[in-house]
C-alpha cells in the first residue's frame, strides 16, 4: 500500500490566491482527518470525514476553508482567499475506525507570500 | 494539551543508551494512549499504542508504560540508534472518540 498520499508537497501562493491540497487516503479506511502543524499550536484538527460525511468540521479556522470529499478515495481542503497566517505543514490522515490505526500522509507545506 | 511553544522539550542521548520520553496526560478518563514519531519533513508515524486496562506494552526496541493514578506515560527506546532522532508525541483520547489531544512533544537528538 502507498500509504496516504497528499500533494502538492509544497505550495506557495500569494496572498488572495485559492490554495486546493489534495489527499488520497489509504484504501478501505472510512475516517479522513486533516490537520494543520505549526511551532505556535502544534497539530490542529481541521475537520473529521467518516465514510465520506464531515461529521466535525469545529477545527476549520473561518470560512475561508473548505473541504470536501467526494469518494472514499479522494478529498480537499481549500483556502480562498489565502492569507500568510495560513502558512503551515497540512497533514491528512486516515482510519479504519476512527483513531485506531491513524497512518498520516507527509503533508502539504503551504507558504502564503 | 494541542499547544506546542516555540522550543520543544529536547532530550539529547548517546547512541546505543536507553532513552526515556515521559508525557502528562491531562484527561481522567483517556482510555486510549498512542506515541507517535515525527521526523523531519514527515508526517507523524505510529509506534505504539496502550490501553488503559494495561500499564505495560511492549514492541520491537520501544516500550509504553501508563500509569494511571499520576496520569503518566512513557515511551522507552532501547539501544537508542541515530535513525531514532526525531520529535515524539504522546497522544490520547477516551471511548470511540475520534478527537486525539495531542502532546507538546519532546525532541530526541542522538549523540555519536
Amino acid at each position: 500500500d502507498a500509504g496516504v498520499i497528499q500533494s502538492p508537497r509544497h505550495e506557495v501562493t500569494e496572498m488572495g490566491q485559492e490554495v486546493t491540497l489534495r489527499c488520497k487516503p489509504i484504501s478501505g479506511h472510512n475516517s479522513l482527518f486533516w490537520y494543520r502543524q505549526t511551532m505556535m499550536r502544534g497539530l490542529e484538527l481541521l475537520i473529521y470525514f467518516n465514510n465520506n460525511v464531515p461529521i466535525d468540521d469545529s477545527g476549520m479556522p473561518e470560512d475561508r476553508f473548505s473541504a470536501k470529499m467526494p469518494n472514499a478515495s479522494f478529498s480537499t481542503l481549500k483556502i480562498q482567499p489565502s492569507e500568510p497566517r495560513d502558512s503551515a505543514v497540512y497533514f491528512c490522515a486516515s482510519s479504519f475506525m476512527g483513531v485506531d490505526g491513524y497512518t498520516f500522509g507527509s503533508g502539504t507545506r503551504l507558504t502564503v507570500v | 494539551g494541542e499547544s506546542v511553544g516555540l522550543h520543544l522539550p529536547t532530550l539529547s542521548v548517546q547512541e546505543g543508551d536507553n532513552s526515556i520520553i515521559n508525557c502528562a496526560y491531562s484527561n481522567s478518563a483517556s482510555d486510549y494512549f498512542i506515541w507517535y514519531k515525527q521526523e523531519s519533513g514527515k508526517g507523524p508515524q505510529f509506534i505504539i499504542d496502550i490501553r488503559s486496562n494495561m500499564d505495560k506494552r511492549q514492541g520491537q526496541r520501544v516500550t509504553v508504560l501508563l500509569n494511571k493514578t499520576v496520569k503518566h506515560l512513557s515511551l522507552q527506546i532501547a539501544a537508542t540508534q541515530p535513525g531514532d532522532s526525531a520529535v515524539y508525541f504522546c497522544a490520547e483520547t477516551s471511548g470511540s472518540n475520534y478527537q486525539l489531544i495531542w502532546g507538546a512533544g519532546t525532541k530526541l537528538i542522538i549523540k555519536p
